[in-house]
């Protein structure tokens, strides 16, 4: 597609059930961000996609959370037993990126508002 | 650790006035530099893109330039507009993955604009 597509755009669900939210990057970008925003605050790292290597999962926050990518394209974040905590918008971004060293630029979709009431 | 910070928190002004948005990074070993614009409940817009190597990129009204050695950088935006309301967001890529946790794209925390008709 023409941009990074996330859904769904908003999401509420009750404390304690699982959520997983979706994004489709731009096809050919081989690299592939989880970021959250709470409200009010920065942009919080979670997990990075590079290609075919092992993710870098050092910014998940607990082990509820985790994420996959399946063939190298759509990625799944999946959120157990949500807590009210949770409650953010949830930001994927995607980059052209042949290798670790890549500088290029990141192009994001508008996100997965997430409430856990 | 690097760390982007972003001055002004927040800024008002009135309409037609000319602006500079200020973004500090502590760690001069960067790859690029891009400077996002997010309106409320959206998600980020990319504004412009600055390699290491270069010192400042133009898209119609607005002027990012870059400092690395001093670990700066400016977006310029001319005769400020109501449309360009909203937060204004600055990241450096790292090399690799640095710091672990933070993954490699580093944000500030963002200046919220306000342009007043």
């Amino acid at each position: 597609g023409a941009g990074v597509s996330q859904s769904p755009s908003n999401k509420v669900t009750e404390k304690g059930k699982d959520v997983e939210l979706r994004c489709d990057p731009i096809s050919g970008h081989t690299a592939l961000y989880w970021y959250r925003q709470s409200l009010g605050q920065g942009l919080e790292f979670l997990i990075y996609f590079q290609g075919n290597s092992a993710p870098d999962k050092s910014g998940l926050p607990s082990d509820r959370f985790s994420a996959e990518r399946t063939g190298g394209s759509v990625s799944t974040l999946t959120i157990q037993r949500t807590q009210q905590e949770d409650s953010a918008v949830y930001l994927c971004a995607s980059s052209f990126a042949p290798g670790a060293a890549s500088n290029y630029g990141y192009t994001f979709g508008s996100g997965t508002r997430l409430t856990v009431v | 650790k690097q760390e982007v910070t972003q001055i002004p928190a927040a800024l008002s002004v009135p309409e037609g006035e000319n602006l500079v948005l200020n973004c500090s990074f502590t760690d001069s070993a960067i790859y690029n530099l891009q400077w996002f614009r997010q309106d409320p409940g959206k998600g980020l817009t990319s504004l412009l893109l600055i390699q290491s190597s270069q010192r400042e990129q133009t898209s119609g009204r607005l002027n990012a330039s870059l400092d690395k050695s001093s670990g700066r950088s400016t977006l310029y935006i001319a005769a400020s507009q109501p449309g360009d309301s909203a937060t204004y967001l600055c990241a450096v890529k790292l090399p690799g993955n640095y710091g672990g946790s933070q993954g490699n794209l580093i944000f500030g925390k963002g200046t919220k604009l306000s342009v007043k008709p």
